[in-house]
């Protein structure tokens, strides 16, 4: 079945600083992929769609200047957190969907545990 | 406003015992409803899905089923084992529209030995 590798799966970092998520889909190619941000007891938020080639698409609410989104080829996209600050600490999973149409289930990394100090 | 609620944040079950994981939804547009598992530190995995076309579905141990005019869908674990314990994600979308899933807040299912 569909991967989706994501990398780093924990991160600490200091206020201030950027940190770059990174997302694969391993075994096929995805044209778009999804970004989204867990807070505890809460569901999953979609924060954008990140297109290959294109400009990402960010829900309302979420500052495209503070989280950069970036789908260079068919299999990456890479999410960085820029000037970090404690209130971005939370969970952000990415997710694909699988070639086999746009109703096909999500395919999800195992998320990135960002916390910064 | 949230259009997928999954109101029992925690569900414990006995081992071989049936479990019954609610969701409801208000977007009448919503016509395809799926189910993910989630362990801690990892992501969802997809379990089961229903299109709206239909109001019973199975694989398995799990059953999803479909109330259309009670905007009401649950997933049934028949007999639960501690492995399943894990967060029981609800998400639907719409075909037609964005087809990106809408998901509830989660129900953290617990199976007792």
């Amino acid at each position: 079945g569909a991967v989706v590798s994501q990398h780093p799966s924990r991160v600490i970092c200091k206020s201030g600083t950027s940190v770059k998520i990174e997302c694969r889909s391993l075994d096929f190619q995805a044209t778009t992929m999804f970004w989204y941000r867990q807070f505890p007891k809460k569901s999953l938020m979609l924060m954008a769609t990140s297109n290959e080639g294109s400009k990402a698409t960010y829900e309302q609410g979420v500052e495209k200047d503070k989280f950069l989104i970036n789908h260079a080829s068919l299999t990456l996209s890479t999410l960085t957190v820029t000037s970090a600050h404690p209130e971005d600490s939370s969970f952000y999973i990415c997710s694909a969907r699988g070639e086999a149409g746009y109703n096909s289930p999500l395919h999800f990394g195992n998320g990135t545990r960002l916390t910064v100090t | 406003d949230q259009q997928v609620k999954q109101n029992s944040p925690s569900l414990s079950v006995q081992e071989g015992r049936i479990s019954i994981l609610n969701c409801d939804y208000t977007n009448s547009m919503f016509d395809y409803f799926l189910w993910y598992k989630k362990y801690p530190a990892e992501g969802p995995t997809f379990l089961i899905s229903i299109s709206s076309i239909k109001d019973k579905n199975e694989d398995g141990r799990f059953t999803v089923f479909l109330n259309k005019s009670a905007k009401h869908l649950s997933l049934h674990i028949v007999p639960s084992q501690p492995g399943d314990s894990a967060v029981y994600f609800c998400a639907a979308s719409e075909t037609g529209g964005s087809y990106i899933p809408t998901f509830g807040r989660g129900t953290s299912l617990i199976v007792h030995p």
